[in-house]
Formats: structure tokens, C-alpha cells, sequence
């Protein structure tokens, strides 16, 4: 099992549409989680870092299901301009290191 | 500097030649990271610095491929030897562990081996 796994997609939803993404990952210890955003052709920037009472920026939401260890990223009223991949990444065990999943890629149709 | 700089930004080289990718980490991160990214597909991880040292470079593909880090700052990723198969986008990330995990990326080098 990888240490950190995402649902490819790609999601092809329509502009106005409310989209959640998921990221499993197989650590207990992970202590540390983020969502990241990749452009095409571009490098990966951080969109918000996920807490344990959950986070909200704007008309995204991220979540901690520590249970089930997963983290989610809901996206409301989606816009032509978050077509992009979104990555998710959690921290190895009890490290520092940084594991990164291989994104879900998301398209906005107008 | 501001961010997280890498050079350079493009990179062709001939099959069978060495290359060598730099990265600049944030002033004062520890912490840095190597990844290969080939087009379409998501981030493959290379290896992690804490320091100067490397505690995970389990996902190096092969002998081919080394890196070091000097002075907790710059690093250099090199590779003899390149093949096609090496064409891709190299990116370096780095963190400031003792604050927040949260890594920042370089725009990446993107090597073409023809």
C-alpha cells in the first residue's frame, strides 16, 4: 500500500459545482497535512494546510478524518481557474520528511 | 533570496553526458527536497535532506543519480550518464521543520537528454 494515496480523477465537473477530493494515508503517527495546487507545467504551491478541527479559506475546506485516516478537500462553487492538480501531502511517522501524493486532477467545464 | 531558486530553469543535453541541477533552498530551511516529475505524471520522490545529510535517498532511481548539500544550503543533484528515460522535470522543495512541515518549491529544472 503506498504511504499516501489519491484518486487520479481526472473530476470534469461543471462551473458552479461543489467537488470533493479525498487523500488516504497509511501512517498513524502523521502529524502534519497539506494541500498543495500544480498548474500545468508549474510547480506545486501550497493552497492551505489541514488542521484537526478542519479549515476553511474562502470557498475551500479541508478536513482530518485521523479514524480513517484521510484528509479531504471540498471545493464549492467551482471556478474555470481551479482547474488544476491537487496534491496532498503528509508528514512520514513521527519525521520531518514530506510525502506527497500523485494528485487528483481537477476540470472545471464552463 | 525570496523563495526557493533553481538553475537552470532548462537543461538539453546530449545522451551519455553528466549533468548537474542546482537548487538555492529559503534562507535558514533545513530541510530539502529532491523530486523528478516526468510530463503527465505526478511527483516522484528522490531524496531528503536534513542538514547536510541524507537520511532517506531511497527513491534515487539508480547509481546514476547523487546529491549532495553543503553549509545547510545549497544543493546539487547530478546525474552521469544521462538517458532519455532521465528527461524530465527535476524540483527541489525545502522547509523549515522546526516551525511547519510545509515544504516551498523552485520552479524546477526541465531536462531534455536527446
Amino acid at each position: 500500500r503506498k504511504e499516501v494515496e489519491q484518486d487520479p480523477g481526472p473530476f470534469n465537473v461543471p462551473e458552479g459545482a461543489t467537488v470533493a477530493f479525498n487523500c488516504t494515508y497509511s501512517n498513524s503517527a502523521s502529524q502534519s497535512f497539506f494541500w498543495y495546487r500544480q498548474d500545468c507545467r508549474k510547480e506545486p504551491k501550497l493552497l492551505m494546510s489541514v488542521y484537526s478541527s478542519g479549515n476553511e479559506d474562502g470557498r475551500f475546506t479541508a478536513q482530518l478524518n485521523r479514524a480513517s485516516q484521510y484528509i479531504s478537500l471540498l471545493i464549492r462553487d467551482s471556478k474555470l481557474s481551479d482547474s488544476a492538480t491537487y496534491l496532498c501531502a503528509v508528514n512520514k511517522g513521527s519525521s520531518y520528511k514530506l510525502i506527497f501524493g500523485s494528485g487528483t486532477r481537477l476540470l472545471v467545464r464552463p | 533570496g525570496a523563495g526557493v531558486s533553481q538553475s537552470p530553469s532548462n537543461k538539453v543535453t546530449e545522451k551519455g553526458k553528466d549533468v548537474e541541477l542546482r537548487c538555492d533552498p529559503i534562507s535558514g530551511h533545513t530541510a530539502l527536497y529532491w523530486y523528478r516529475q516526468r510530463l503527465g505524471q505526478g511527483l516522484e520522490f528522490l531524496i531528503y535532506f536534513q542538514g547536510n545529510s541524507a537520511p532517506d535517498k531511497s527513491g534515487l532511481p539508480s547509481d546514476r543519480f547523487s546529491a549532495e548539500r553543503t553549509g545547510e544550503s545549497v544543493s546539487t543533484l547530478t546525474i552521469q550518464r544521462t538517458q532519455q528515460e532521465d528527461s524530465a522535470v527535476y524540483l527541489c522543495a525545502s522547509s523549515d521543520p522546526g516551525v511547519n512541515t510545509e515544504a516551498f518549491f523552485g520552479q524546477g529544472t526541465r531536462l531534455t537528454v536527446v
